[in-house]
């Protein structure tokens, strides 16, 4: 769905060095979230929010920094990123009503870390 | 926490033929259950959920159904086409009263339908 994209697509970057991802979805959703997928491991949740300014951490939060001052940007940052790092990483958004809504995930950005 | 298992981690099938995913939670509060679907490259998305309020759902030629007691839910996929290749993860979580919690996802099942 073109409400939500992520940012840059592909990156390859060196171990140490910081690099931020970008999410930014147009549908005004509550809730988002931060996915890693590796081989062998499925999709695991990195960190999430249920608001504006609420964040918390999910499965895998270590060496992952979120913010999330406005509503429709979520972007996580590798503050020193490390081989083990190297990922494709999704963000996702869903409505907030009673009851679990449907996630709507990104393309992904696709990261090497060397 | 949650922990869901899946199986099987691939899955090979006759065109034609039905295909049968089969995941397990572990927390009996999850009450929702969803399936995802991706295309290699591309981003995951949703193909069909249950709650726990019912025991089946079927959209065309998918189905899902959920046994709660034993804390089990499959995804059926009939009549399955070459575009059906795929791989497919289930998920699961507990609806609270408001908002939402986060999903758990399986590790994903592979499904390769031979022309």
């Amino acid at each position: 769905d073109a409400g939500i994209t992520q940012s840059p697509r592909y990156k390859i970057t060196e171990t140490g060095r910081q690099v931020t991802l970008m999410c930014h979805q147009t549908w005004s959703h509550s809730y988002m979230f931060w996915y890693r997928q590796d081989l062998g491991h499925g999709l695991r949740l990195i960190y999430y929010s249920a608001a504006a300014d609420i964040t918390d951490k999910g499965e895998v939060p270590d060496g992952y920094v979120v913010s999330r001052s406005k509503t429709e940007n979520f972007p996580l940052t590798l503050e020193s990123a490390t081989r083990s790092q190297t990922s494709v990483y999704f963000c996702a958004s869903s409505e907030s009503t009673a009851g679990n809504q449907p996630q709507h995930f990104g393309d992904g950005t696709r990261l090497s870390i060397l | 926490g949650e922990n869901v298992e899946q199986h099987p981690s691939t899955l090979s099938v006759q065109e034609g033929d039905s295909a049968v995913i089969k995941c397990t939670y572990s927390d009996s509060a999850s009450n929702y259950f969803p399936w995802y679907k991706q295309e290699l490259g591309k981003r995951p998305q949703l193909i069909i959920d249950i709650r726990s309020n019912v025991g089946e759902k079927k959209d065309q030629r998918i189905a899902v159904t959920l046994n709660k007691t034993a804390k089990h839910f499959s995804l059926h996929i009939t009549e399955t086409q070459p575009e059906d290749s795929a791989v497919y993860f289930c998920a699961a979580s507990m609806a609270p009263h408001s908002g939402n919690t986060p999903l758990v996802f399986g590790k994903g099942t592979r499904l390769s339908v031979i022309a």
